[in-house]
């Protein structure tokens, strides 16, 4: 299997800008999600989608923030506009919700660079 | 709010060493689960646990799960120059009814470097 594939692996944007990172989940996992890395907060999860439906989006810090996830195959995070502070690795990953306990597999992240 | 505490931070140790990481939670859970992540790169799945007393061993790495402590460990035995990584715990809030994984909290991480 090819593993949760995130794209871009890398942006650098000026601030003001859209960006939109995007995730393909494994296949036949129906639960996905993304968090963000930063030395200063660590990892937080942002949002989690089960079987296409958003169940928590508590963690989204902001307005700017949004996510979907159209169909099984493919979620995008949405930053609009962005600021220096939203840069950060955003992974996502994605697990099959049977009763819990499955393990959780992580894309190689997308590095954003708001300058 | 669920909060994971690592302790230690940052450990730098000798290869051959034995050393433990510990991890506790703040609220119930009895879904625990350890990654490891070397620099500029995503987060390795190393062991799931899922019930009180639970132990896991991959080679020189050792986890178990105490959820009446609501603390888990990570034990290395006899330690590789490649394990040096940073290694995280997090823990399944177990909010959702629906079942499944409900989302991890993340502690810190502790990062590990083992000498020659």
């Amino acid at each position: 299997d090819a593993g949760v594939i995130q794209s871009p692996r890398h942006e650098v944007t000026e601030m003001g800008q859209e960006v939109t990172l995007r995730c393909k989940p494994i296949s036949g996992h129906n639960s996905l999600f993304w968090y963000r890395q930063t030395m200063m907060r660590g990892l937080e999860l942002l949002i989690y989608f089960n079987n296409n439906v958003p169940i928590d989006d508590s963690g989204m810090p902001e307005d700017r923030f949004s996510a979907k996830m159209p169909n099984a195959s493919f979620s995008t995070l949405k930053i609009q506009p962005s600021e220096p502070r939203d840069s950060a690795v955003y992974f996502c990953a994605s697990s099959w919700r049977t009763g819990g306990g499955n393990t959780i597999y992580f894309g190689e992240g997308s590095w954003l660079t708001v300058v | 709010e669920l909060k994971v505490e690592q302790n230690p931070l940052f450990l730098s140790m000798q290869e051959g060493k034995n050393y433990t990481i510990y991890c506790n939670y703040s609220t119930t859970s009895d879904r625990l689960y350890w990654y490891r992540q070397d620099p500029g790169k995503s987060l390795e799945s190393l062991f799931v646990l899922l019930s009180n007393g639970a132990v896991k061993q991959e080679g020189r790495l050792m986890a178990s799960l105490d959820t009446k402590a609501r603390l888990s460990t990570l034990h290395i035995t006899a330690a590789v120059h490649d394990l040096s990584a940073t290694y995280f715990c997090a823990v399944d809030r177990m909010l959702y009814s629906g079942g499944g994984a409900d989302g991890l909290t993340f502690g810190k991480g502790t990062h590990l470097i083992i000498q020659p």
